[in-house]
């Protein structure tokens, strides 16, 4: 399967800084989703990005196919954007997502 | 529209108990899938379906795990007999394969205590 990285592994911001996540992957995919766990364990989903830019409020992901790595810029953050951030890509011909181990945000007032 | 519906949300048992787990899709979604979250391990995959048909089950972890999808709008989970290193939230997914093929979403899981 595709080996999935995220970093970085923990960050901790105080409210209304900015923040950019990396997930670097080490294969060919041809889907991408970005999905946030909040601290009630819900799976929320994000954005399914397989390449290009896209945006949503605070939020944006960007996914450089060819270089094999996607970013997810929040922008002024706020107490509600803590939790665990995933990166989850699914190969060429796979139908399943591979998971990184995530990237726990803590946004301090 | 109803998510993806996952019951019971809370399962506290014994050791030995058998233990069933409850998957509603997404309407018109055909592939379902079911994950197991712990501290250790985070997300992996145990199992999933494409049309009702399982195709990859290489992430159960043994043979006291089965899963079974009899119709397009209802899957199960079952551990027998479970054990305490089963404790986990098992989550179940689903998707629309196909062109255009869809994003993945989650249930809200099952969080399994064994005792």
């Amino acid at each position: 399967g595709i080996q999935v990285e995220q970093s970085p592994p923990d960050l901790i911001l105080q409210e209304g800084a900015n923040s950019t996540l990396r997930c670097n992957f080490s294969d060919s995919v041809n889907n991408l989703q970005w999905f946030h766990q909040n601290p009630w364990g819900q799976l929320i989903n994000l954005f399914y990005i397989p390449s290009g830019t896209k945006q949503n409020g605070r939020l944006s992901a960007t996914t450089v196919a060819t270089e094999r790595y996607s970013l997810l810029y929040i922008s002024s953050s706020q107490t509600t954007d803590s939790g665990v951030y995933f990166c989850a890509p699914r190969g060429t011909g796979a139908n399943n997502l591979f998971f990184g181990t995530g990237t726990r945000l803590t946004v301090i007032p | 529209d109803a998510g993806v519906i996952q019951s019971p949300r809370h399962e506290v048992t014994e050791m030995g108990q058998e233990v069933t787990l409850r998957c509603k899709p997404i309407s018109g979604h055909n592939s379902l899938f079911w994950y197991r979250q712990t501290m250790m391990r985070g997300l992996e995959l145990l199992i999933y379906f494409n049309n009702n048909v399982p195709i990859d089950d290489s992430g159960m972890p043994e043979d006291r795990f089965s899963a079974k999808m009899p119709n397009a709008s209802f899957s199960t989970l079952k551990i027998q007999p479970s054990e305490p290193r089963d404790s986990a939230v098992y989550f179940c997914a689903s998707r629309r394969t196909g062109t255009p093929a869809g994003e993945l979403f989650f249930g809200e899981g099952s969080r399994l205590t064994v005792l």
